[in-house]
């Protein structure tokens, strides 16, 4: 069983630009997470998805940013005209179910110049 | 709201000392869980333990042992015998869309 992956690994752009990143999490896993992290912090929570539908956003999500899993199964999570302070790592966890154990993946680190 | 707090930033300890990390939570739900995740210098956050809130039952897995204390909100994680793979980032989170606290980095020095 492979666990959840993350592309790409690292993420550089210029002010203004979009990116598109993508989440394949563990098969099976119907439950989808996306979160943020930035340097000496934990991280936080930004989107979830339960099969296709994405249930809940935090207010972190601006409207520049958009995720979609429409098969219910990989996952992309898109910022537009990104700027510096979209610097982060970007996460992706997936679980069988809410209460369940999340698993992460090895994250995409963006930097924005 | 939810809440997570890690009061220690940093902990350094020589090998085969024991290691103990703090976690206090805020939550209104009455049944939660809690977990504790390491993430290494790789990055990879690494699931370690989940608890339940209706289970204060302390366990013990193999060098990890944690100390659930409903009544005072508390979560603590031990790592006994500290070796110097057990160097990273300790987060303690809270419930689904998990609530992380800010972290405690361990350092275990040879």
């Amino acid at each position: 069983d492979t666990g959840v992956s993350q592309n790409p690994r690292h993420k550089i752009t210029k002010r203004g630009q979009n990116v598109t990143f993508r989440c394949d999490p563990i098969s099976e896993h119907n439950r989808l997470y996306w979160y943020r992290q930035t340097l000496g912090q934990g991280p936080e929570f930004l989107t979830y998805f339960q099969n296709e539908a994405q249930l809940e956003k935090s207010r972190l999500l601006s409207d520049r940013f958009s995720a979609e899993r429409p098969k219910g199964s990989f996952s992309t999570l898109e910022i537009q005209r990104t700027e510096q302070g979209d610097s982060a790592m970007y996460l992706c966890a997936s679980s069988p179910g809410l209460e369940d154990t999340q698993y992460f993946g090895p994250g995409t680190r963006l930097t924005v110049l | 709201a939810q809440k997570v707090t890690q009061a220690q930033t940093e902990i350094s300890v020589v090998e085969k000392e024991d290691v103990t990390l703090d976690c206090v939570y805020e939550t209104r739900d009455t049944t939660y869980y809690l977990f504790w995740y390491k993430q290494p210098p790789s990055g990879e956050l690494v699931f370690l333990i989940r608890r339940n809130s209706f289970d204060e039952q302390n366990e013990i897995s193999g060098r990890y042992s944690w100390n659930f204390q409903k009544s005072t909100s508390s979560f603590n994680f031990t790592i006994t015998a500290s070796q110097v793979v057990d160097s990273a980032v300790y987060f303690c989170a809270l419930r689904g869309k998990l609530s992380f606290g800010a972290g405690t980095t361990v350092t275990v020095r040879a």
